[in-house]
């Protein structure tokens, strides 16, 4: 199936950094998620976003739905080492099933 | 806790073993999916139920059997698996088809 471009597909970063990540698609979705995946356990939902130009937060994530509802991005301040894992975007419309994007796996250095 | 919950969490097993992973829903979903994520890949949509009816199968070899007894259970029976087979095996469920997926831990599994 399709599948969102995310990028980059890995950081390697000092703790206290801020980490920007994105996700983009040639489609247009009504809904974008995105996901935290430890190793050894399943995609944890983070942030939700279901309206076109929607900037929302959790705690030190901080999420938007790009206007063009083709893309969305995933920042998160100052990193702390539990942010290690792969992060997923998702996105779909009604109805329809999830595209995923290919992971951005986050390294945090103490 | 996700509620979302997938057992066993850990399966090893031989070529010719028949096992069963299982996945149960605490949160009042409809729709119930299961997925299979090999290292260095996308998550893979292998099975999709809605209301005990199975709405989608991605290709799975045969060798794969989901079983949807209720809204609330997912089963995936394994036989005459194969090496390249070893994955991590995720359950998800959404309130309707196609809403958001919320996922549970997974089940390591892997074939000798």
């Amino acid at each position: 199936g399709q599948q969102l471009n995310q990028s980059p597909q890995s950081m390697f970063i000092q703790e206290g950094e801020d980490v920007s990540m994105n996700c983009t698609s040639s489609s247009i979705f009504n809904t974008w998620l995105w996901y935290k995946q430890e190793p050894g356990e399943g995609p944890v939902l983070l942030i939700a976003l279901y309206k076109a130009g929607e900037l929302t937060s959790n705690g030190r994530l901080t999420a938007q739905f790009g206007i063009t509802r083709k893309d969305s991005f995933l920042n998160i301040s100052a990193s702390i080492p539990s942010d290690v894992g792969i992060y997923f975007c998702a996105a779909h419309n009604a109805g329809n099933m999830l595209t995923f994007g290919g992971g951005t796996r986050l390294m945090v250095k103490p | 806790e996700t509620g979302v919950t997938q057992t066993p969490r850990h399966l090893v097993m031989g070529m010719t073993n028949k096992k069963s992973l299982k996945c149960e829903q605490h949160l009042g979903h409809n729709a119930m999916y299961w997925y299979k994520q090999s290292a260095k890949k996308p998550l893979e949509l292998m099975f999709v139920y809605n209301f005990k009816e199975q709405t989608e199968n991605n290709s799975v070899p045969s060798r794969f059997s989901p079983e949807c007894p209720n809204s609330s259970h997912l089963f995936l029976h394994l036989h005459t698996l194969q090496p390249e087979d070893s994955a991590l095996y995720l359950c998800a469920s959404s309130q309707g088809l196609g809403d958001t997926q919320y996922f549970g831990p997974g089940t390591r599994l892997t074939v000798l």
